[in-house]
């Protein structure tokens, strides 16, 4: 299994507060992704890089921030969370863009 | 736009017996990849196999075979002597040549039955 962890692993918060999402790796894969999986939705991209410093926004990158300023570490913040960002969040991986290695998932609820 | 389409939203199986889960796609990409995920009840995401599309071999993992049928654009996945672990939803995928181009049909929920 790839080496990728998520913290933290559920998170309960309120409306209008901040949220960082750290995804971790140790497989030293130059891309990082912030996927958003909802009922109905299936997964979705936020962000991804593809570098240190280097980030895109994907498809819902609406009211969401991600930073990646070394290899190992990408964050996704909420700058202020809403509900409709209750979702269950997951860090992928890969070496080209061509593959996608996920972590275990985040589950954020925003009350 | 490029799209995967899983047009089984469920379906069942016999322990020890064999399904295929289908899987169609849209591209206009010459050079991609396809995949099967697979997600049980714990949520992980797992990578069950990978099929590159200029190899015409059918990629294998042990129970799990691909039928990949390039022209027709269709992926489908095979689960030999289905066991009761293959309970979970299955996710078909296809990636592209940068880092936004993936992308994921919406998955079949499959049921292994005793």
């Amino acid at each position: 299994d790839a080496g990728i962890t998520q913290s933290p692993r559920h998170k309960v918060t309120e409306t209008g507060t901040p949220v960082t999402l750290r995804c971790h790796q140790t497989e030293n894969h130059r891309y990082m992704y912030w996927y958003r999986q909802d009922p109905g939705h299936g997964l979705r991209l936020i962000h991804y890089s593809y570098g240190v410093k280097d980030t895109d926004k994907g498809e819902v990158s609406d009211g969401y921030s991600v930073s990646r300023s070394k290899t190992e570490d990408f964050l996704l913040t909420l700058e202020s969370a809403t509900s409709s960002q209750t979702s269950v969040y997951f860090c992928a991986i890969s070496e080209s863009p061509r593959g996608r290695f996920f972590g275990p998932g985040t589950r954020l609820t925003v009350l | 736009a490029q799209t995967v389409t899983q047009s089984q939203p469920e379906m069942s199986v016999q322990e020890a017996e064999t399904v295929t889960l289908s899987c169609t796609y849209d591209t206009s990409e010459n050079n991609y990849y396809l995949f099967w995920y697979k997600q049980p009840p714990s949520r992980q995401m797992i990578l069950v196999i990978r099929q590159e599309a200029y190899k015409q071999q059918n990629a294998t993992e042990n129970r799990f075979s691909v039928n990949f049928q390039k022209a027709a654009k269709s992926f489908s996945l095979k689960i030999s002597d289905s066991q009761l672990g293959d309970t979970a939803m299955y996710f078909c995928a296809q990636g592209g040549n940068t880092g936004n181009q993936f992308y994921f049909g919406t998955g079949t929920s499959l049921t292994v039955i005793p």
